[in-house]
């Protein structure tokens, strides 16, 4: 069966340093694989995905993803931190072809000046 | 394009009222999803509908849910009688064919 596992509920960051989001996925095809943004009061916002072609995904506001195969993993990365970052981030997998997504816990990204 | 419309955003209602929430998808798509966010529980899916017609309602907590889709651009989830265990933001999302869910704004309902 499809999962997906964010490793730790809350990530703290000083403005301008690296963010590094984890998600580990279990899926018995290949996947396609998202990032979601919730900012606070509002909906999920589509950041990023992985549909098959280049495996380094680029996507809104900086952030990137890399799809490894080997390790079962896409995490979220962007090389410096804004304060507006500060956000919900929600790893997501579909097995290709189906029409659901399973979303993973989130993450709760916050940024210190 | 308006994106995903909700309504209303925010709903405050008696337990045993019932309550209706609605959603427009965006024009063309054909996938229509309504989740349920809590922070026990986080983001769960409740049913979703394909072409109008409900796929999977494998989430619906219980009979006290319902929900339609009679037409492309339009859904209702329906909670009757309602109870404040029910208290969480919905979501309605839409997708095409390329597998990307589109998020309306939510409805925060509070059930006393």
């Amino acid at each position: 069966a499809q999962s997906v596992t964010q490793l730790g509920s809350h990530v703290s960051v000083s403005e301008g340093a690296l963010v590094l989001l984890r998600c580990n996925y279990s899926s018995s095809v290949p996947p396609y694989l998202f990032w979601y943004v919730q900012y606070p009061n509002q909906g999920l916002q589509l950041l990023l995905k992985y549909t098959s072609a280049a495996t380094l995904v680029k996507g809104i506001n900086g952030f990137e993803a890399e799809f490894k195969k080997s390790e079962t993993s896409f995490h979220l990365t962007k090389p410096s931190a804004h304060m507006s970052d500060a956000a919900e981030y929600f790893c997501a997998v579909s097995d290709r072809g189906a029409d659901k997504l399973i979303f993973g816990t989130g993450t709760r990204l916050q940024v210190f000046p | 394009d308006a994106g995903v419309i909700q309504s209303p955003r925010h709903e405050v209602t008696e337990m045993g009222q019932e309550v209706t929430l609605r959603c427009k998808p965006i024009s063309g798509h054909d996938y229509l999803f309504w989740y349920r966010q809590t922070m026990m529980r986080g983001l769960e899916l409740l049913i979703y509908f394909n072409n109008n017609v409900p796929i999977d309602d494998s989430g619906m907590p219980e009979d006290r849910f319902s929900a339609k889709m009679p037409n492309a651009s339009f859904s209702t989830l329906k909670i009757q009688p309602s109870e404040p265990r029910d208290s969480a933001v919905y979501f309605c999302a839409s997708s095409g064919t390329t597998y990307e869910q589109y998020f309306g704004p939510g409805t925060r309902l509070t059930v006393t």
